[in-house]
């Protein structure tokens, strides 16, 4: 049982490239979401998902997409990187929807954009 | 706006002393909180949590209240380890919602 993996640990974009970050959860949680860290600041929600194909907006969703087809993988997408975007990004499941369970975390993705 | 945050962002404990990290709310309507530790490196990891349907809840070392009359929410940690040196969050979640969100953190530092 490997809980909630994220690939990459570290990435390096330059602006304007694109790239996938993936997150997968072998637990069977219906509940998904994104979080970006950065130094000082708490975890903010970038967006979430209550089951397969059902996606929503956090508090900073803008340039970040997320799809959800299948309910063990719900992978971020940076369609134009920009150095704001520079950040930990953390994935998380929990078994019931509602948020009122607690958060299972991967070990997070680096990202830095030059 | 909503928001969760901490009185103290750094914390410095003796070994075996208890240690007590605090953390007021501002949104009446969340009814769900919830404590992370995250160590270097790794994702926050749950500790413990606590319905507003009660004022205190205990674990393995660890205790958490909840004061709803001042919207206030602290994690003790009894005997505090060197093990427990690590960043640690609340959170909390709305009645209904399904957005789960988090304070800025406190750092605990524990001498030996």
């Amino acid at each position: 049982n490997a809980g909630v993996t994220q690939t990459p640990k570290f990435q390096v974009l330059k602006t304007g490239q694109s790239m996938t970050l993936q997150c997968a959860q072998d637990m069977n949680h219906e509940y998904m979401s994104w979080y970006r860290q950065d130094p000082g600041m708490g975890l903010r929600l970038i967006h979430y998902s209550v089951g397969a194909g059902i996606t929503d907006q956090g508090e900073v969703p803008n340039g970040y997409n997320v799809s959800r087809s299948t309910t063990e993988d719900f992978p971020l997408r940076l369609l134009s990187a920009a150095p704001s975007q520079t950040s930990v990004y953390f994935c998380a499941s929990s078994y019931q929807t509602g948020a009122s369970s607690p958060l299972h975390f991967g070990n997070g993705t680096r990202l830095t954009v030059t | 706006g909503e928001s969760v945050g901490l009185h103290l962002p750094t914390l410095s404990v003796q070994e075996g002393d208890n240690s007590i990290i605090n953390c007021a709310y501002s949104n009446s309507a969340s009814d769900y909180f919830i404590w992370y530790k995250q160590e270097s490196g790794k994702g926050p990891q749950f500790i413990i949590d606590i319905r507003s349907n009660m004022d205190k809840r205990q674990g393995q070392r660890v205790t958490v209240l909840l004061n709803k009359t001042v919207k206030h929410l602290s994690l003790q940690i009894a005997a505090t380890q060197p093990g427990d040196s690590a960043v640690y969050f609340c959170a909390e979640n709305e009645t209904g919602g399904f957005k789960t969100i988090f304070g800025a953190g406190t750092r605990l530092f524990v001498k030996a």
